[in-house]
């Protein structure tokens, strides 16, 4: 067990809703990551958040945002939801995320399916 | 950008017996180099990483090589068992990023299959 948690585990939505996945990062940890993992494209970065700011930002769509609360829980916020947003959805914390190479611990995971 | 690529996507070996997976990576700014083991249904666990002033870094079965000129670094398992049986990942971090990011940069993995 990382010590990072996400929730749900799993979820099952229609073409067009919008989601929310959640994310508790390791106790101390600053840096929160979401990444997203499918089939055709492997692990892809998509954002991070340090201590609440934005500080790195990889290839995730418009349709999607992410936000890093006051007491360091993230949500993940996938809209105007398609077929090909269905994947795995992970998010990993690190102390500290910013001007050091830290290491990243993943979460279990939210597994979408958009049917 | 980063691009790491991985070799090889598929691997079987005997229990016992060793397994070598390899990486190769495009930025030469890249620090940092992490090894991930993903168990079906499960998240990535880190179970071995190297920065860039170090060429080699072993931990009991597990020992990851550097080779900064050349730009690859690989993961070495011995006396492999069937719980290593598992999809591993390789991961570069550059360390030039604006506003000093921590974005990784993941191979595609290869799936290591011990037999007995």
């Amino acid at each position: 067990d990382s010590g990072v948690t996400q929730t749900p585990k799993h979820l099952i939505t229609a073409t067009g809703q919008r989601v929310t996945l959640r994310c508790s990062p390791r106790s101390g940890d600053l840096s929160v990551y979401w990444y997203q993992q499918s089939l055709d494209q492997g692990l892809q970065f998509l954002i991070q958040y340090y201590n609440g700011e934005e500080r790195a930002k990889g290839n995730i769509l418009e349709r999607f945002s992410a936000q890093q609360f006051p007491d360091l829980h993230s949500e993940l916020n996938l809209s105007s939801l398609e077929l090909g947003d269905s994947a795995l959805y992970f998010c990993a914390s690190s102390v500290v995320g910013q001007g050091v190479a830290d290491t990243q611990y993943f979460g279990p995971g939210t597994r979408l399916t958009v049917l | 950008g980063e691009n790491v690529e991985q070799h090889p996507s598929t691997l079987s070996v005997q229990e016992g017996d060793s397994a070598v997976i390899k990486c190769t990576y495009s930025d030469s700014a890249s620090n940092y180099f992490p090894w991930y083991k993903q168990e079906l249904g499960k998240g990535p666990q880190l179970i071995i990483d190297i920065r860039s002033n170090v060429g080699e870094k072993k931990d009991q079965r597990i020992a990851v090589t550097l080779n900064k000129t050349a730009k690859h670094f690989s993961l070495h398992i011995t006396e492999t068992q069937p719980e290593d049986s598992a999809v591993y990942f390789c991961a570069a971090r550059s360390s030039g990023l604006t506003g000093g990011g921590n974005k990784l940069t993941f191979g595609t993995g290869t799936q290591l299959k011990v037999e007995l």
